[in-house]
């Protein structure tokens, strides 16, 4: 497709389920971001992966969530025995970075997002 | 450490006037860039403006225009001639280099209201 698709667009789910959260990148682009919007809120980051390196795992917030991106295209954020904090917005979004050189104007394209409801 | 500061939760500007959204950043780094991001009702974000710590201009977009001042890792975004559809969340980013994490990072956000 032409931009960033996330699947599903809505998501309820009982507490304590696990759920999966689908990221389609713009094809080409080695960057993929996670970050978390609850209401009103900024962006909280959540994982980063660039290219083949190890992804920054830096921002996810608990053992409950973890993220893996196949092939260096599709990622899947998985959060187990959800909570109800952990309603919120998720908006993936890629990049064209094929260097670490941040100087080059790539900006990153976001998805829909994903709104997950933990009930 | 928060690396993205947006100090105004919330700003009103008349419709036709200018505003400036501020923007304060923290890095050690020397190659980084930095972004603005708009996010109107509907949720969807919308890539504004671009600035490399390189530049020795200002970027501008149209009526966006970025005033950076590196010495005092500002980034404030200016916003000429106001429209009522500029009103939305918009929000400051900056993307490190080498030296440290190459993702990129969000302010807090400015809630900005444009009234007729």
């Amino acid at each position: 497709g032409a931009g960033v698709s996330q699947s599903p667009s809505n998501k309820v789910t009982e507490k304590g389920k696990d759920v999966e959260l689908r990221c389609d990148p713009i094809s080409g682009h080695t960057a993929l971001y996670w970050y978390r919007q609850s209401l009103g809120q900024g962006l909280e980051f959540l994982i980063y992966f660039q290219g083949n390196s190890a992804p920054d795992k830096s921002g996810l917030p608990s053992d409950r969530f973890s993220a893996e991106r196949t092939g260096g295209s599709v990622s899947t954020l998985t959060i187990q025995r959800t909570q109800q904090e952990d309603s919120a917005v998720y908006l993936c979004a890629s990049s064209l970075v094929s260097r670490l050189d941040p100087t080059i104007p790539t900006e990153a394209f976001f998805g829909q997002g994903t709104r997950l409801t933990v009930v | 450490a928060q690396k993205i500061t947006q100090t105004q939760p919330g700003m009103f500007v008349q419709e036709k006037e200018a505003v400036t959204l501020d923007c304060t950043y923290d890095t050690s780094d020397q190659s980084y860039g930095l972004f603005w991001y708009k996010q109107p009702s509907s949720g969807e974000m919308i890539f504004l403006i671009y600035q490399g710590s390189y530049d020795e201009q200002n970027a501008t977009e149209g009526r966006y225009s970025l005033n950076f001042q590196k010495a005092r890792k500002s980034a404030n975004l200016v916003i000429s001639a106001s429209q009522l559809g500029d009103s939305a969340m918009y929000f400051c980013a900056m993307r490190e280099g080498s030296g440290g994490n190459n993702d990129m990072r969000f302010g807090a956000g400015t809630r900005l209201t444009v009234k007729p």
